[in-house]
């Protein structure tokens, strides 16, 4: 088992629609949770960190974090078409210096 | 904010020369750094975790001799590619943890590298 999955995609949602992306980790000690949003050809760039159980919002994005289920998810609310990229899911494996486990990536496709 | 800087943005490089990248916090100072590999339509990779002071600490499946890190001072970390192949073609990322351990990680811009 992949120690952080994700769908790869593509989804795709049409303007103004909210996207949902999904990840799971295997790690149970795992306590911090990232959303990261790269483009093609560019480096990631943080959208959300979270690290307690619950929702966390800012703007139009929601981190939705489930310890229990070990599961993290990343709600993109009013999609726009600059949204398209790929989102990665990262978990800082617990009792590894602080190593960042990526996720495959989904990569969303946001139609005007 | 947090910033890392790493260089060259892309190089190109014949086929058995070493290629040497850098990765430098700008504004905090970093004891750890990570180095990344990511092939086309795929996810990241790590490579390798760079302590300041000691030796890096590879992932499986990573030579360490033919991946070459230092991490000399606490704000830069190196990557020396070793007689580089085409099939180490890829895109090289660094990241940094700071400037505050619940700050989250920042990435360097990364650095394309073909081999030909």
């Amino acid at each position: 088992q992949k120690e952080v999955e994700q769908n790869s995609g593509p989804l795709s949602v049409p303007e103004g629609a909210i996207a949902s992306l999904n990840c799971t980790y295997s790690d149970r000690v795992s306590q911090s949770f990232f959303w990261y949003r790269q483009y093609s050809g560019k480096s990631p760039e943080l959208i959300m960190s979270i690290y307690s159980n619950g929702d966390k919002e800012d703007g139009r994005f929601t981190a939705q974090l489930n310890k229990a289920s070990q599961y993290v998810s990343l709600l993109i609310r009013d999609s726009q078409p600059s949204d398209s990229a790929t989102y990665l899911c990262a978990v800082n494996i617990g009792n590894q210096g602080g190593k960042l486990i990526f996720g495959q990536g989904t990569e969303l496709s946001v139609k005007p | 904010g947090a910033v890392v800087s790493q260089h060259p943005s892309r190089v190109i490089c014949k086929s058995g020369t070493s290629v040497k990248i850098e990765c430098r916090s700008l504004d905090f100072q970093a004891t750890t750094m990570f180095w990344y590999r990511q092939f086309p339509k795929q996810s990241l990779m790590l490579m390798a975790t760079s302590n300041e002071g000691s030796k890096a600490t590879y992932e499986q499946g990573v030579e360490k001799d033919k991946f070459l890190i230092n991490h000399a001072s606490l704000t830069l970390s190196t990557l020396t590619v070793t007689s580089a192949h085409p099939e180490d073609s890829s895109f090289y990322i660094c990241s940094a943890r700071g400037p505050r351990t619940n700050y989250g990680y920042t990435f360097g811009s990364g650095t394309r590298l073909t081999v030909v």
